[in-house]
């Protein structure tokens, strides 16, 4: 079965530093890699995506995430905090399932961040 | 492009009475919707699939009775709670995606749904 896997429900940066955010999943097929950030009380933002092509994808927020298939990973990453990006950061893929012949979203449990001042 | 739109926003119900809630993707026709529940500090739970004129597909433990999920067309899916309870008290989001990139999802607001 596919899964993913975020490292860390809770991660805590100071203001300025590196934010890291990890994810990794298990896909037999090249896959269809998504970030997504929520706010307290709110929905689901797209942070960035993985379709085809580059590996290293831009996002919105000074936010990038880089698709290593030999590692299968997917990390978020962001060069300088900002009070602003506290919030849960979620990890998804985007499987086929044949019995459906529908796409699912399979989700990673979440990672809250956490900036300090 | 590609915005979905959720109504209400916040609704409060009370124990016994049914609530529907209204999905709808503004700028493009959806192939499949999707209805989502997240618990309070959880990951999204997929509660069930549907595709336009089709019944509904729901996902292991989820009460087709409770929960009835029409999609009437390439625009619009309705999630109606019936008899609604206390316990169905939870933050509902859906989504929907376009044939040519079947792939992605495009995620409406969300539901806050407290039933009293």
């Amino acid at each position: 079965a596919q899964s993913v896997t975020q490292l860390g429900s809770h991660v805590s940066v100071s203001e300025g530093a590196l934010v890291l955010l990890r994810c990794n999943y298990s896909s037999s097929v090249p896959p269809y890699l998504f970030w997504y950030v929520q706010y307290p009380n709110q929905g689901l933002q797209l942070l960035l995506k993985y379709t085809t092509g580059a590996t290293l994808v831009k996002g919105i927020n000074g936010f990038e995430a880089e698709f290593k298939k030999s590692e299968t990973s997917f990390h978020l990453t962001k060069p300088s905090a900002h009070m602003s990006d506290a919030a849960e950061y979620f990890c998804a893929v985007s499987a086929y399932f044949t019995m459906d012949s529908n796409y699912q979203l399979i989700w990673g449990a979440g990672t809250k961040l956490i900036i300090k001042p | 492009g590609a915005v979905v739109s959720q109504h209400p926003s916040r609704v409060i119900c009370k124990s016994g009475t049914s609530v529907k809630i209204e999905c709808r993707s503004l700028d493009f026709q959806a192939t499949t919707m999707f209805w989502y529940r997240q618990f309070p500090k959880q990951s999204l739970m997929l509660m069930a699939t549907s595709n336009e004129g089709s019944k509904a597909t729901y996902e292991q433990g989820v009460e087709k009775d409770k929960f009835l999920i029409n999609h009437a067309s390439l625009t619009l899916s309705t999630l109606t709670v019936t008899s609604a309870h206390p316990e169905d008290s939870s933050f509902y989001i859906c989504s929907a995606t376009r044939e040519r990139a079947r792939y992605e999802q495009y995620f409406g607001p969300g539901t806050r749904l407290t039933v009293t």
